[in-house]
């Protein structure tokens, strides 16, 4: 069975990094791409970040040079080490498998404020 | 802010049909696949068609998507209660190196 388990959310300042951690299990974790996508509140679905199997990663411009995200295939594990944080970045980040995002995890909440 | 467009909300009595319209432009939709997603209340996002009009192993035939040109569609026939939910399309966009964008968003509730 496929799970993503996302950790590492909280509350941080504004300014403050924080490192949130996907573990992924039930599939080849080093043959897909992965995501990050958050959710503010009441708010739509934003992707955040991708990275390819090759470790090519991808950003919107919102989070370009803040965010970096990164894998440990011997770990199954997806990463996303975000620094510069703003109230905007207030959300529940959830990671994803997969060029069409065919399984995700139940997401980590992640709030900046003062 | 995101650059493919849908309604706002979309509603119907159970079993008829809802269509929810999802519009972008050349460099997103006019040239790469569609995918839609589902959100039920308080849960994580859940793929419910990808390439345009695939669904995954376990989606219900009731649910259908299409595209033509820069938009796309999700077809919803034999509305049942328990497809009140968000839906979201979703597409990559050519227009920046590479940027995944998500529809606006549409909150289907059955009356």
């Amino acid at each position: 069975e496929v799970q993503l388990v996302e950790s590492g959310g909280g509350l941080v300042q504004p300014g403050g990094s924080l490192r949130l951690s996907c573990a992924a299990s039930g599939f080849t974790f080093s043959s897909y791409d992965m995501h990050w996508v958050r959710q503010a509140t009441g708010k739509g679905l934003e992707w955040v970040s991708a990275i390819g199997t090759a470790g090519d990663t991808y950003y919107p411009g919102s989070v370009k040079g803040r965010f970096t995200i990164s894998r440990e295939n011997a770990k199954n594990s997806l990463y996303l080490q975000m620094n510069s944080l703003r109230a905007g970045d207030t959300a529940v980040y959830y990671c994803a498998r997969g060029l069409e995002m065919n399984y995700w995890g139940q997401g980590t909440l992640v709030t900046v404020s003062s | 802010q995101s650059v493919l467009t849908q309604p706002p909300s979309a509603s119907g009595t159970p079993g008829q049909r809802v269509t929810i319209s999802c519009s972008g432009s050349s460099s997103n939709i006019g040239s790469n696949t569609v995918n839609w997603y589902q959100q039920l209340p308080g849960t994580a996002p859940k793929l419910l068609i990808y390439s345009n009009n695939q669904r995954p192993s376990g989606v219900p035939d009731r649910f259908s998507g299409s595209k033509s040109g820069t938009s796309a569609s999700l077809a919803i026939s034999g509305l049942q209660s328990e497809d009140e939910a968000d839906y979201y399309c979703a597409a990559w966009d050519d227009s920046l190196n590479g940027l995944y964008v998500f529809g606006t968003g549409t909150k289907v509730t059955v009356l």
